[in-house]
């Protein structure tokens, strides 16, 4: 597609339910980025994928996130056991180009708002 | 943790002024961008600037850079009710994809 598609748009999940989050990001995009903004706040990074390799995961907040791009394309974050903290939305971003972060490029999906009760 | 401090966090201005939003981060970078978010909507890329530029314009945004006082500044000239959305600064913070983002100044235009 035209850009980097994220679904669903909205959940809300009980506390302890299990969450899976998807990100198509544009095709050929080498780069795949996962960020938690909660409200009010800007982004906070997740994880970062160069095609299949998820190269830095130091941003996942506990062992309860997980994320994978088992085929270099589309990505899934999954949050176990989720909990009120959680609550939050998750922006994926998807760069054609490895070293995005010196050349700009990057573009943003419209996020999930995960809404935990 | 978020590197960039934007300010102010909420700006309120009439249609057609001027509007101008500063961010101000901490360790040394490559290049510091600007991105706007309209409510409920993802992150669109403004501008990026290099460290080794002072100034840079489109359309209607003038963004400044000050690496000596670590700060930057968003001008969006004769502002639109459609300018309306939350502006964020991101920099690499010596990382090659990476972005440390600031927490964001709310623009409302009122027309």
């Amino acid at each position: 597609g035209a850009g980097v598609s994220q679904s669903p748009r909205y959940k809300v999940a009980k506390r302890g339910q299990d969450v899976a989050l998807r990100c198509d990001p544009i095709s050929g995009h080498v780069s795949l980025f996962w960020y938690q903004q909660a409200l009010g706040q800007g982004p906070e990074f997740l994880t970062y994928f160069q095609n299949e390799a998820q190269l830095d995961k130091s941003g996942l907040p506990s062992d309860r996130f997980f994320a994978e791009r088992p085929e270099g394309s589309v990505s899934t974050l999954k949050i176990q056991r989720t909990q009120q903290e959680d609550s939050a939305v998750y922006l994926c971003a998807s760069s054609l180009v490895q070293a995005s972060a010196l050349y700009g490029g990057y573009t943003f999906g419209s996020g999930t708002r995960l809404t935990v009760v | 943790s978020q590197q960039g401090e934007e300010d102010p966090q909420a700006l309120s201005i009439q249609e057609g002024e001027n509007a101008t939003m500063n961010c101000s981060y901490k360790t040394s970078i490559n290049n510091l961008q600007w991105y706007r978010q309209n409510s409920g909507r993802g992150l669109v890329h403004l501008i990026l600037i290099r460290s080794n530029e002072r100034e840079k314009h489109s359309g209607r945004l003038r963004v400044t850079l000050d690496t000596s006082k670590k700060s930057s500044s968003l001008l969006i000239t004769a502002s639109r009710a459609a300018d309306t959305a939350s502006y964020f600064c991101a920099t690499d913070m010596d990382s090659n994809y990476q972005l440390i983002w600031g927490a964001g100044t709310k623009l409302i235009i009122k027309p």
